[in-house]
């Protein structure tokens, strides 16, 4: 079952930063925090994750909360190519264990707007 | 592109017959897991494999079953198929199937429809 919950739907200006919360609220010491997007029926793409601490890469921005029961991903300038179902997973990274699959939830769909 | 591929892109079958769905990993990848999406339940995990070993099983039916090839590809096969079971099928491939910075990488998928 997912663990994290998303607003269902958001819209985003054109070349405005989009701002996609997420809340994981009974998250644990030893599960990070992943994002991926789905273009439409496309396969779903990486985006960023992180533990704690707040990350960046190319596309993204990942800012994590001090307790860690909600994150926030950051597109700082957003195109139309951006609007896709964006999802927060939080995934266990159980040194030892069985697996890490992702488990999606529902996702928030980012409508970028002309 | 991710560098995962699977064939076929597109399917069209009829119901009770079975198909073979094919996920060739990224170059390195170890462990391949099978999504079913469909329009009204999401990304689905249906099952995941490591090095020809089956790690993890989800909602996957007993009509479907899988596994994965020496040379690391995997197939997904799908039997007595149902109008219910026309979706997309994605493929995705990590390094390994625990650990850290494991991402998976997705494959453009196969688009079944079951007439």
């Amino acid at each position: 079952d997912a663990k994290t919950t998303q607003p269902t739907s958001m819209d985003c200006a054109e070349g405005r930063a989009a701002n996609l919360p997420c809340n994981h609220s009974t998250i644990s010491g030893n599960e990070y925090v992943y994002w991926y997007r789905q273009i439409h029926s496309q396969g779903p793409q990486y985006i960023i994750h992180g533990l704690k601490n707040n990350e960046t890469n190319e596309m993204a921005s990942l800012i994590i909360t001090e307790d860690r029961k909600s994150s926030t991903l950051i597109l700082p300038h957003a195109t139309l190519r951006d609007t896709a179902v964006y999802y927060c997973i939080v995934r266990p990274m159980n040194y030892g264990g069985a697996t890490n699959k992702l488990i999606f939830g529902t996702g928030t769909l980012l409508a970028v707007q002309p | 592109d991710s560098g995962v591929t699977q064939t076929p892109k597109h399917l069209i079958t009829a119901t009770g017959q079975r198909v073979t769905l094919r996920c060739s990993p990224r170059s390195g990848d170890l462990s391949v897991y099978w999504y079913q999406q469909s329009l009204d339940q999401g990304l689905q995990f249906l099952i995941q494999y490591y090095n020809g070993e089956e790690r993890a099983k989800g909602n996957i039916l007993e009509r479907f079953s899988a596994q994965q090839f020496p040379d690391l590809h995997s197939e997904l096969n799908l039997s007595s198929l149902e109008l219910g079971d026309s979706a997309l099928y994605f493929c995705a491939s990590s390094v390994a199937p625990t650990g850290m910075n494991t991402e998976a990488f997705f494959g453009q998928g196969t688009r079944l429809t079951v007439v």
